[in-house]
């Protein structure tokens, strides 16, 4: 079974703070991928980032970076100098093969 | 531009109606997916399909069905609607090809079971 834990329900910085959103997960498949999704008011998910168990590299883009570290089964999701328009929840999911488990999501408000 | 859409943005129905959510995408995406999201949960999966009238259930499937005749539309069909099934239904597709492409998501449909 596939688990995703999102240990922070909610966020509130003030606009430029660096904000750190956690994601542990837990999975026996050895072959897996890891996202995050963000959910601003209007609804609609959007897709921010694709890793795969290979690659722990870092990445960044932008203001986002993320952190991937096998060892402690953790994917974590920094935004650098926080904005408003980043005030959303913010999913990470796992899919070893073509089903997300989801995150129960962090609530994510910067206040300006 | 990529696009998923959804029949409709807020929907109330009475406890016993038979219940159809309505999804399309524009994309030629192979697979399709209907999730619903409840607050602390995050999104929980219903049922996918994979290709034209094939469906899998997903982790809670009791209480719907699907039905998937052309490509590009994926419908959720809540057989007798109760209360419980009020939540934010969400709809997603993406390509064939294993886990490495991500899903698109429509703008969800918010049901009221009343």
């Amino acid at each position: 079974a596939q688990k995703v834990t999102q240990a922070q329900t909610e966020i509130s910085v003030v606009e430029k703070e660096d904000v750190t959103l956690d994601c542990v997960y837990e999975t026996r498949d050895t072959t897996y991928y890891l996202f995050w999704y963000k959910q601003p008011p209007s609804g609609e998910l959007v897709f921010l980032i694709r890793r795969n168990s290979f690659d722990e590299q870092n990445e960044i883009s932008g203001r986002y970076s993320w952190n991937f570290q096998k060892s402690t089964s953790s994917f974590n999701f920094t935004i650098t100098a926080s904005q408003v328009v980043d005030s959303a929840v913010y999913f990470c999911a796992l899919s070893p093969f073509l089903k997300l488990s989801f995150g129960a999501g962090t609530t994510v408000t910067v206040r300006a | 531009d990529v696009k998923v859409t959804q029949s409709s943005r807020y929907l109330v129905k009475r406890t016993g109606e038979k219940v159809f959510l309505e999804c399309v995408q524009d994309m030629d995406h192979e697979n399709m997916f209907w999730y619903r999201q409840d607050p602390g949960l995050g999104l929980r999966l219903i049922y996918f399909s994979y290709d034209v009238k094939m469906k899998e259930k997903g982790d809670i499937p009791e209480g719907y069905s699907v039905s998937r005749e052309k490509k590009e539309r994926f419908s959720l069909i809540l057989e007798s609607a109760s209360t419980n099934q009020t939540s934010m239904y969400l709809c997603a597709s993406s390509l064939m090809g294993g886990t490495h492409y991500e899903q698109y998501f429509g703008p969800g449909t918010r049901l009221t079971v009343t």
